[in-house]
């Protein structure tokens, strides 16, 4: 079956600094898709972003971008220059198409920022 | 706008007693689904259907119920066998085929 680890269940970064959150995942699947999902206090969730993973090039959205390594099965996302509204839990999860089409949620990572 | 409408946000229910959660959707998505959160465990995933007048279970479906009558309308009932009901329930939906979800704002349920 299917699994996603989070091995990090807390990180904290210094306002305007760097920071990467680890995911790994199990499958024996060759087409699938991997998502980064962010739940502010408000508790809405909210995709950051989405990766193809027959797509080599790793995916980018503005400050956020993530490290896809195949062969490795891990999928870490980093966040460029944080900002206190990136303060949340973040969930790595995974979706393979043809198989139930369901995506399974890690456990998350809440990130602090401190100011 | 399209979205998805999760009501109501809080809900008490007391000991024995069925509620439903409600979720509807203007996206035109075919799949729609339910998930649990609870501290410390991630989402788990309730019952999700992928057409209408079809349902799957998935890992946590004792003690729940849905339907899916409507393309737009997936309702969750939490009926009295489930033995700890107290929980953040997160709906959501996705076009098929390897799309991300997009979720409700999510009902609080508290037994009372």
């Amino acid at each position: 079956a299917q699994t996603v680890t989070q091995s990090q269940p807390e990180m904290s970064v210094q306002e305007a600094e760097t920071v990467t959150l680890s995911c790994t995942y199990d499958t024996s699947e060759s087409d699938y898709y991997l998502f980064w999902y962010k739940q502010p206090p408000s508790r809405q969730m909210i995709l950051v972003i989405r990766q193809e993973a027959y797509k080599q090039q790793n995916a980018t959205e503005n400050r956020f971008s993530v490290n896809f390594q195949k062969a490795a099965k891990s999928f870490s996302l980093k966040i460029s220059d944080s900002q206190l509204g990136d303060a949340a839990m973040y969930f790595c999860a995974y979706r393979a198409p043809h198989r139930d089409d369901k995506i399974i949620f890690g456990k998350g990572t809440r990130l602090h920022i401190l100011p | 706008d399209g979205g998805i409408t999760q009501s109501p946000k809080y809900l008490f229910r007391k000991e024995g007693q069925n509620v439903t959660l409600s979720c509807e959707q203007n996206l035109n998505h075919d799949a729609m689904y339910w998930y649990r959160q609870d501290p410390g465990q991630g989402l788990r995933l309730i019952y999700y259907s992928q057409i209408v007048n079809d349902f799957q279970k998935g890992d946590i479906a004792e003690g729940y119920s849905v339907s899916r009558e409507k393309k737009e309308s997936f309702p969750l009932t939490v009926t009295s066998a489930q033995k700890n009901p107290t929980a953040f329930y997160l709906c959501a939906s996705s076009p098929r085929q390897g799309y991300g979800y997009t979720f409700g704002s999510g009902t609080r349920l508290t037994v009372v």
